[in-house]
């Protein structure tokens, strides 16, 4: 059964800092892994969407990078700024899916000026 | 791009009343929509699979009698909350992938506050 972890739950740093957001899953049999924002309130923005045969995306400031074999992925935000406090949110397809979800609790940023 | 439109935003009803919430594909044809849940503070559980001309699949400990779902056409599913209690006040929020594209990314409406007094 597929379980997704998210570490930290949250995260409040002074702007222009670079970041790390850290995902993991169980079931390593995964097709893809995809990185959500969730603003307060609001449904989800896809962030970036990595396929089981890449490695990693890249998008503006923001990379995100799966190891399969280890069942982590990262969320790397470059130069972070205000404008990027929301919840950060890592999903994982269900054991033998490819859309239905299992999403990790997320972390929650806040960048301060 | 693709965008999952759902309505309403937010409702706010009276217990024991029934509350429809719609979910649409703009620009794609979906064939299978899902309904998440997300109560505050938490993060987002899938409820239920909507599928175009067939029954929904439901979650384990998902009441299918509670909370109808109704794919009725290629574009459109909405989810029914039957004689709402307070404990189902939630964040409800739907998604859909364009099928022409497997590879894309699944896309989110922008969730349902229900609010149930």
């Amino acid at each position: 059964k597929q379980e997704v972890t998210q570490i930290p739950a949250a995260l409040s740093v002074p702007e222009g800092e670079n970041l790390v957001l850290n995902c993991s899953f169980t079931d390593s049999a995964i097709y893809n892994l995809q990185w959500f924002r969730q603003d307060p309130g609001k449904g989800l923005t896809s962030l970036l969407l990595i396929q089981s045969s890449q490695r990693e995306q890249t998008s503006g400031r923001l990379n995100a990078s799966l190891d399969k074999s280890s069942g982590r992925s990262t969320l790397y935000i470059a130069a972070s700024q205000p404008g990027d406090s929301a919840t950060y949110l890592c999903a994982a397809p269900i054991s033998g899916g490819y859309n239905k979800l299992i999403f990790g609790a997320g972390t929650r940023l806040a960048v301060h000026p | 791009g693709a965008v999952v439109s759902q309505h309403p935003s937010w409702v706010i009803c009276k217990s024991g009343t029934s509350v429809k919430i719609e979910c649409r594909s703009l620009d794609f044809q979906a064939t299978t929509m899902f309904w998440y849940r997300q109560f505050p503070k938490q993060s987002l559980m899938l409820m239920a699979t909507s599928n175009e001309g067939s029954k929904a699949t439901y979650e384990q400990g998902v009441e299918k009698d509670k909370f109808l779902i109704n794919h009725a056409s290629l574009t459109l599913s909405t989810l029914t909350v039957t004689s709402a209690h307070p404990e189902d006040s939630s964040f409800y929020i739907c998604s859909a992938q364009d099928p022409g594209t497997l590879s894309s990314p699944l896309h989110f409406g922008n969730g349902t506050r229900l609010t149930v007094t």
